[in-house]
């Protein structure tokens, strides 16, 4: 069974602070997958990682980066939160050798003051 | 890029009744179409996925239809259940090997009503 793990479900941060968000899943995943939800949005894609140190921006990257040491490990970062930046964030892995299917993070809910 | 619309935004059927929601993509390279239910407060989970090479797909009272030409593809779901209540995302991938990007449309909010 795929197992897709958020390092926070709550997070609450200030204006101006650095966040990181991590996503690890345990089943040797290529592809790997930052989203944020927002109401009446859906899911849009922040960044995603093909290969260990490999990344590209997806449609709204603004504001964020991305970092994958490891190939179990995708971290989203905030460099400066903005109180834009609350949203839902929910991290997703694709076993690109046999499926497509997308495996889904249970989300991190960030609220920046 | 892709991109992906979806309608209703919000859909409320009587149980027993069918639901239909139908989204377009732009990409003419998109070549996998999934679709995800999210209840509230979960993850969003696969449900079905259609590929270009099939026009139709049904598992038990879900199915999906896709027409290339139009570049529109559309989730029924027959017998409505409570249980079906959630949102469901359509999406659109251009597969080439293992390099994805997964498009996902604005959601539809399903209303069951027992």
């Amino acid at each position: 069974d795929v197992k897709v793990t958020q390092s926070s479900r709550y997070l609450v941060k200030r204006t101006g602070e650095k966040v990181f968000l991590e996503c690890v899943q345990d089943m040797d995943h290529e592809n790997m997958f930052w989203y944020r939800q927002d109401p009446g949005l859906g899911l849009r894609l922040i960044y995603f990682s093909y290969d260990v140190k490999m990344k590209e921006k997806g449609d709204i990257p603004e504001g964020y980066s991305v970092s994958r040491e490891k190939k179990e490990r995708f971290s989203l970062i905030l460099e400066s939160a903005s109180t834009n930046q609350t949203s839902m964030y929910l991290c997703a892995s694709i076993d690109a050798r046999s499926t497509d299917t997308q495996y889904f993070g249970p989300g991190t809910r960030l609220t920046v003051l | 890029g892709e991109n992906v619309e979806q309608h209703p935004s919000t859909l409320s059927v009587q149980e027993g009744d069918s639901a239909v929601i139908k989204c377009t993509y732009s990409d003419s390279a998109s070549n996998y179409f999934p679709w995800y239910k999210q209840e509230l407060g979960k993850r969003p989970q696969l449900i079905i996925d259609i590929r270009s090479n099939v026009g139709e797909k049904k598992d038990q009272r879900i199915a999906v239809t896709l027409n290339k030409t139009a570049k529109h593809f559309s989730l029924h779901i027959t017998e409505t259940q409570p249980e079906d209540s959630a949102v469901y995302f359509c999406a659109a991938s251009p597969f080439s090997g293992g390099y994805q990007k997964v498009t996902f449309g604005t959601g539809t909010k399903l209303q069951v009503i027992p």
